[in-house]
């Protein structure tokens, strides 16, 4: 019944590595998003994607990119993994009704990089 | 990226007080301002989504108030229980959310 899940939850890797966190919304929204928490804890937008288009792209280090297979997934590749990527990311999606959004978030994957 | 401020940082009530803490967002080009409510170990949860410069949204013991004008909402929780023990963030935007930093609520039994 999960509205919005990653994989994995947490995720333990080297540096130098290339790996991917993945995303699924099972609620029909449109929009999707990648954030990561900060050492400071604030949620920063990294990518948003509405119906697989890229709307939102933060200045992000391109060795990270997002794609969107179908609007229900968006996954997250991160190519050379450096210490600094480690944080927690959090995926979600989104929907406007009567003019309002609300997003929905998943339950954030863990990334320690060594 | 706007800023978005939340004051206090944290806070610790006794059970059954009351308290309230504050969002701070850039007064210009207002769009709507968000409350969500993070559990340790869980996703941010919504709580309000506030569009109109006087909104009061209510959601059983916990509600939001709001000030477009001079850029400020306050969230309150009446008659505190352990259960609300959390972080609250808010956020402002669109689409494109920036969030604060939240204000960690410890209720004590």
């Amino acid at each position: 019944d999960t509205a919005v899940s990653q994989t994995p939850k947490y995720l333990v890797t080297q540096m130098g590595n290339d790996k991917s966190i993945k995303c699924e919304q099972n609620l029909g929204h449109d929009t999707m998003y990648w954030y990561k928490q900060d050492s400071k804890k604030f949620l920063k937008i990294m990518f948003s994607y509405n119906n697989k288009e890229l709307i939102i792209n933060e200045t992000v280090p391109n060795r990270f990119s997002p794609k969107s297979p179908d609007k229900a997934h968006l996954n997250l590749h991160i190519n050379s993994l450096e210490l600094g990527d480690s944080a927690v990311y959090f995926c979600a999606s989104s929907q406007v009704l009567g003019g309002q959004e609300t997003q929905y978030f998943g339950p954030g994957t863990r990334l320690l990089v060594l | 990226i706007l800023n978005v401020e939340q004051s206090p940082q944290s806070l610790h009530v006794q059970e059954g007080d009351s308290t309230n803490f504050t969002c701070s967002f850039p007064s210009s080009n207002f769009y709507a301002l968000h409350w969500y409510r993070w559990e340790t170990a869980k996703s941010p949860e919504a709580l309000f989504v506030m569009t109109l410069n006087g909104d009061e949204k209510k959601k059983g013991r916990i509600s939001a108030t709001l000030n477009t004008k001079e850029g400020y909402s306050y969230l309150y929780i009446k008659g505190s229980q352990p259960e609300d023990s959390a972080t609250y963030l808010c956020a402002f935007g669109d689409y494109k959310l920036s969030f604060g930093a939240g204000t960690t609520v410890t209720v004590r039994a």
